[in-house]
């Protein structure tokens, strides 16, 4: 099950630098998106959605950016803090077949985020 | 802010005996979920459970996996015999109304390791 993929599983960026964290899919009709960020001994935090009629959602420090026609998104954090160091998840809810989603998601392999001071 | 709480933080049990991992979902949400993860692979869907009955199953969750909501408040998974390949750590997660783009809350997982 590849539908979610994250091809770099580490980053490693300076502290007050960009951190860009790719993801790419594969089905067009994914209409929602979504990251998560995960500490050690912790579950996956919510970060930041976004819808498919929008191109960019900004939250703070964080913003998602989408491109339809490449099926990619992207997470940039500015700047980028030592407490941003985490494994960071692109998720998608995935509809059962003929029915109505329940929010099912699916998710990317992760991308290990470390922020140096 | 209100949390998804999971029991117990680790649980090591024996090959072929039954395990209850436990969940307190967030009290106002209506949709139930839980989710596995074992090391170095992705986070797992196995089941979503709405109004006292499962709403999806994936195909890790075949008969030896159970979901019940015993009372109002929580939300536990059963594995009847464990096997070696069930040692992961499962994540209980809820969102607060049905649809595609209430994100959901997790807890911090149960780490089972089967012996």
């Amino acid at each position: 099950d590849q539908q979610v993929k994250q091809n770099s599983p580490s980053l490693s960026v300076q502290e007050g630098r960009i951190s860009i964290l790719n993801c790419d899919y594969t089905n067009s009709m994914f209409d929602y998106f979504l990251w998560y960020k995960k500490y050690p001994a912790e579950g996956p935090t919510f970060l930041i959605s976004i819808s498919s009629i929008k191109d960019k959602n900004e939250d703070g420090r964080f913003t998602v950016f989408l491109n339809k026609s490449a099926k990619h998104l992207s997470l940039h954090i500015v700047p980028s803090q030592p407490g941003d160091s985490a494994v960071y998840f692109c998720a998608v809810p995935v509809g059962a077949p003929g029915g109505t989603s329940y929010g099912k998601l699916t998710f990317g392999q992760g991308t290990i985020l470390t922020v140096h001071p | 802010e209100p949390e998804v709480t999971q029991t117990p933080s680790h649980q090591v049990t024996q090959m072929g005996q039954e395990v209850i991992l436990r969940c307190v979902p967030i009290s106002n949400h209506l949709y139930f979920y839980w989710y596995r993860q074992i090391l170095g692979q992705k986070v797992e869907f196995l089941v979503s459970f709405y109004n006292n009955e499962i709403s999806e199953k994936s195909e890790i969750f075949d008969d030896q996996f159970s979901v019940e909501r015993p009372d109002g408040s929580n939300f536990t998974l059963k594995i009847r015999s464990t096997k070696l390949e069930d040692s992961a750590m499962y994540f209980c997660a809820s969102s607060e109304r049905r649809g595609v783009y209430q994100p959901q809350h997790f807890g911090d997982g149960t780490r089972l390791s089967i012996l």
